[in-house]
C-alpha cells in the first residue's frame, strides 16, 4: 500500500527566511496531495493542496510543488512567520473513486527563530 | 461553527478498563473519523462513519468500537485497554463520502493514557 514519508522530522530557520519540507510516496496512482498543519494545544487543520494534473499552486506564503516523476511533494513557506511555528503534516490520496483514506507522512515540526 | 469537539481532552484509564471517547460536530457533515496517533508517528486511521455506515480498518478491526446516534456525536469505544493504547485520539469530519478530496476537520484531541 501507499507510504509516505516525511524525511525532517524537525526543521529550524530564521524568521523571514523560507522553509522548506519535504515528502516522498510510493504508489504513483495517488492524485491529492493534502497538507495539514497543527499548532501547540491544537487539532490539525487544512493548509494547502494540490492535485496531481498540476506541479505547481501557490496561496499567499506557501506553495506547494509536486514533482510526479521523483514521487515527491514539498511545502515551500516564504518569509517566514513566529504563527508559522507548528508541526506540518503531508498526506496522499489514491484517485477519488478508490475510496480509500489519506496517508498520512509523521509530521515536521517547524520551528521559527526570532 | 467550524470546530470539532472532544471530550475529555485528558483521560486516564486502567489497564483491562473500558475507555469511551466522545466527540461532536455541527457542520453537519456526513463522515467522522477516529485516528489514533503516537508521538512521532503519522496518525493512524482507527475507523470512520460515513452517514449511519461503520468501516472499521482490518488491523484495528477488533480492538475498537464506535456509535454515531446522530448526525453531530461520534464516540469511540475501547473495551479493555492495554498499555499500548496510550496516545493521542484524533475525530475529524468532513462534509463530503470519505476519501479523495474532502477536507478532514480536526479536533483538539484526546490524550489517553493507560497505567
Amino acid at each position: 500500500g501507499e507510504k509516505v514519508e516525511q524525511h525532517e522530522s524537525t526543521l529550524s530557520v530564521r524568521e523571514g527566511d523560507s522553509a522548506v519540507i519535504n515528502c516522498t510516496y510510493t504508489d504513483t496512482a495517488s492524485s491529492y496531495f493534502p497538507w495539514y498543519k497543527q499548532e501547540a494545544g491544537k487539532g490539525l487543520h487544512f493548509v494547502i493542496d494540490i492535485r496531481s494534473n498540476v506541479d505547481r499552486k501557490q496561496s499567499q506564503r506557501l506553495i506547494v510543488l509536486l514533482d510526479k516523476k521523483a514521487k515527491r511533494f514539498s511545502l515551500h513557506i516564504t518569509a517566514t512567520q513566529p504563527e508559522d511555528s507548528a508541526i506540518y503534516f503531508c498526506a496522499a490520496s489514491p484517485p477519488m473513486d478508490s475510496n480509500y483514506q489519506l496517508i498520512w507522512g509523521s509530521g515536521t515540526k517547524l520551528i521559527i527563530k526570532p | 461553527d467550524t470546530t470539532v469537539k472532544q471530550n475529555p481532552r485528558y483521560k486516564l484509564a486502567r489497564v483491562g478498563k473500558p475507555v469511551n471517547l466522545i466527540c461532536s460536530q455541527t457542520m453537519n457533515h456526513d463522515t467522522m473519523y477516529w485516528y489514533q496517533k503516537k508521538p512521532n508517528q503519522a496518525p493512524k486511521l482507527l475507523l470512520f462513519y460515513y452517514d449511519k455506515i461503520l468501516n472499521r480498518e482490518a488491523d484495528t478491526f477488533e480492538k475498537f468500537q464506535s456509535s454515531r446516534p446522530n448526525n453531530s456525536f461520534c464516540s469511540l469505544y475501547i473495551g479493555s485497554a492495554g498499555l499500548e493504547y496510550s496516545a493521542m485520539y484524533l475525530c475529524a469530519s468532513s462534509r463530503d463520502r470519505p476519501g479523495g478530496y474532502a477536507e478532514q476537520f480536526f479536533g483538539p484531541g484526546t490524550r489517553l493514557t493507560v497505567l
